[in-house]
């Protein structure tokens, strides 16, 4: 079957770190993503990894481990704007299929 | 300019009428897709297209008919509409497959009385 699963919410305060993690089971893999989406607005895309690693990219990191089926997303130097809910996406391996998760609600306070 | 647009953005009918949303992308994308957004915030996939081919159908009911009359446009048409076909509908465009990431539209909200 395929199942994503990621924290309904968080809550962290500005300037500080939050880990957002993902754990997947799909039938194929072709990239693990990250979306942002703000209430009310649509998913904008933040990363891409289908290596094992860490890829780096200002404010945000995403990590992948294709052995544990397992990603996190790192928001550094938190900020009020950055209140989201951040969206685990796995790419199958035909390529024309995205599953995501449910989500995880950021809540960010001074 | 934008890059993927959805006409109408909030649609309030009846249950049994028949609707359709547009969605149109000016970057040249030729993969486009519809997703469904309940109200749990699940996004979820229904139909995907590849240079106007229906590449994947997710097990959507009959009433809903994706129509693509060129490779920037993806219409969705529904028949019949239900309580449970409220939801906000959100097309996304691509340039192909695998690394490349997904274009969203501002979304649908559809809302059936």
């Amino acid at each position: 079957g395929q199942n994503i699963d990621q924290p309904t919410e968080m809550t962290a305060t500005e300037g500080a770190i939050v880990q957002i993690n993902c754990t997947y089971q799909t039938s194929g893999f072709n990239g693990l993503f990250w979306y942002q989406q703000h209430a009310g607005e649509a998913p904008t895309f933040l990363s891409y990894n289908v290596l094992d690693g860490l890829e780096e990219k200002g404010r945000f990191s995403s990590f992948l481990s294709r052995s544990k089926g397992y990603s996190y997303l790192l928001l550094k130097e938190l900020q009020m704007k950055d209140s989201a809910s951040y969206l685990c996406a796995v790419r199958d391996t035909g390529g024309f299929k995205t599953i995501f998760g449910a989500g995880t609600r950021l809540f960010v306070k001074a | 300019d934008t890059a993927v647009s959805q006409t109408p953005k909030y649609l309030v009918t009846q249950m049994g009428n028949d609707k359709s949303i547009k969605c149109e992308q000016n970057l040249g994308h030729d993969t486009m897709y519809w997703y469904k957004q309940d109200s749990k915030k699940f996004l979820k996939i229904m139909f995907s297209y590849n240079n106007k081919e229906l590449i994947i159908n997710e097990t959507v009911p009959n009433r809903f008919s994706p129509k693509s009359p060129d490779k920037a446009h993806l219409n969705l048409h529904i028949n019949s509409l239900e309580l449970g076909d409220s939801a906000v509908y959100f097309c996304a465009s691509s340039h192909g497959t695998g690394t490349n990431e997904q274009f969203f539209g501002p979304g649908t909200r559809l809302t059936v009385l």
